[in-house]
């Protein structure tokens, strides 16, 4: 019940083009949903962040969608360019889990956009 | 560059050996995470500090330890090492202690020989 599950495990997709990643939750107690963009060598770093009280949050040209009733997000990025190629990670913590914040990851996407 | 530092960056070492890794967290932060990443598990928690006490246990083995120093630095110690154990270890910090942006640092690189 802890799992976020994400999907696909890569995308590979044209420069301008939308990519978009899913993810997929089980414990209804989650209520902070951020997603993480981690470079090769690099530590993960958050990107957007969403709360379900909204169903959508746009930064730029990454924009999280939030369907509470089927416990899923995703992550749509618009105008893919190839300095978006990337580990693109989903994440859910639970406010009420005893004062933490600790974040439960999906798997991850590797992301490439080609020229 | 978050402001959270990693020590040592790459660390070789043999199965049964202990090692240290260390975090200073980005300044003010009171928070500190240790994450795990690994190619099949991919990032796991494993345990949360705020301002120097335990707030949050994930799968950490009890091979492991970690504690957060009175300047906030913390140290993950890893003993009795295996080479299941090889993995990057990822720190990250945070303001306070619930739900906000974690700063995540550069990564200690494990191999286990």
């Amino acid at each position: 019940q802890q799992q976020v599950k994400q999907s696909p495990q890569s995308l590979i997709v044209q420069k301008g083009g939308i990519s978009i990643i899913n993810c997929a939750y089980e414990n209804t107690a989650f209520d902070y949903f951020p997603w993480y963009q981690q470079f090769p060598g690099k530590g993960p770093a958050l990107l957007i962040a969403i709360r379900p009280d909204v169903s959508e949050k746009k930064e730029g040209r990454f924009t999280i969608s939030f369907n509470k009733s089927a416990k899923q997000f995703s992550l749509h990025i618009m105008d893919s360019q190839p300095g978006d190629s990337a580990t693109y990670f989903c994440a859910a913590s639970a406010r009420g889990s005893g004062n933490t914040g600790k974040l439960i990851f999906g798997q991850g996407t590797t992301l490439q956009v080609k020229p | 560059d978050s402001g959270v530092t990693q020590t040592p960056k790459h660390l070789i070492t043999a199965t049964g050996q202990r090692v240290t890794l260390r975090c200073s967290p980005r300044s003010g932060d009171l928070s500190v995470y240790w994450y795990q990443q690994s190619l099949d598990q991919g990032l796991q928690f494993l345990i949360q500090y705020y301002n120097g006490e335990e707030r949050a246990k994930g799968n950490i083995l009890e091979r492991f330890s970690a504690q957060q120093f009175p300047d906030l630095h913390s140290e993950l110690n890893l003993s009795s090492l295996e080479l299941g154990d090889s993995a990057l270890y990822f720190c990250a910090s945070s303001p306070g202690q619930l739900q906000e942006t974690q700063y995540f640092g550069p990564g200690t690189r494990l191999l286990v020989l």
